[in-house]
């Protein structure tokens, strides 16, 4: 079975500081994805990555910023947290549309005081 | 670029009644589409995929989905709703042209089944 994992569930943090979020996959994944989720917007593409130490901004980057040093592992950075990333964060991986689907991670459900 | 509109947030039926969820699509070309479905406090789960081999695309759970290219429309439906179906469901269409393999989900909707 295809695993995707993420470091924490659930995560409580204080704006300003720094978080990682960290995402794991076990299937050779060239591609990996970080997703933000919230109420009535459906999933949000923050940034993706195709390859080792390759990333491409998604459609709302702001904020964060993303680390691919090894196939296997995605990490997700907030640089200075603020409330509004109060969010459920999702990983997710895959191949391609052709040959697969997105393999999703638990999430992460993260809040910003 | 690629879109999705998933029609209403929110859908509610009796169980055993008939589950239909609206997925309209925007692609210039026949694109993959995915639907997802997410339970509470868990990540998404694929439930079926269009891939272009038959029209009438058969899931996990009972679902299924027809490719209506005329109505750019990849409906789910399941005959009998069942306690277990509540959850939130998502549409994806694959994002043709960008040179990536990415997705684009729709907003989801979330189906709610009354006893």
């Amino acid at each position: 079975d295809v695993k995707v994992t993420q470091s924490s569930r659930y995560l409580v943090k204080r704006t300003g500081e720094k978080v990682f979020l960290e995402c794991v996959q076990d299937m050779d994944h060239e591609n990996m994805f970080w997703y933000r989720q919230d109420p009535g917007l459906g999933l949000r593409l923050i940034y993706f990555s195709y390859d080792v130490k390759m990333k491409e901004k998604g459609d709302i980057p702001e904020g964060y910023s993303v680390s691919r040093e090894k196939k296997e592992r995605f990490s997700l950075i907030l640089e200075s947290a603020s409330t509004n990333q109060t969010s459920m964060y999702l990983c997710a991986s895959w191949t391609s549309a052709r040959e697969d689907t997105q393999y999703f991670g638990p999430g992460t459900r993260l809040t910003v005081l | 670029a690629q879109s999705v509109t998933q029609l209403g947030s929110h859908v509610s039926v009796s169980e055993g009644a008939l589950v239909l969820l609206r997925c309209n699509y925007s692609s210039s070309v026949p694109p993959y589409l995915f639907w997802y479905v997410q339970y509470p406090n868990q990540g998404l789960q694929l439930l079926l995929k269009y891939t272009s081999a038959a029209t009438l695309v058969k899931g996990i759970n009972g679902f299924e989905a027809e490719f209506k290219k005329s109505e750019t429309s990849f409906h789910l439906t399941k005959p009998s709703a069942h306690m277990s179906d509540a959850a939130e469901y998502f549409c994806a269409v694959e994002a043709v042209g960008t040179g990536f393999q990415k997705l684009v989900f729709g907003t989801g909707t979330r189906l709610l089944v009354s006893p």
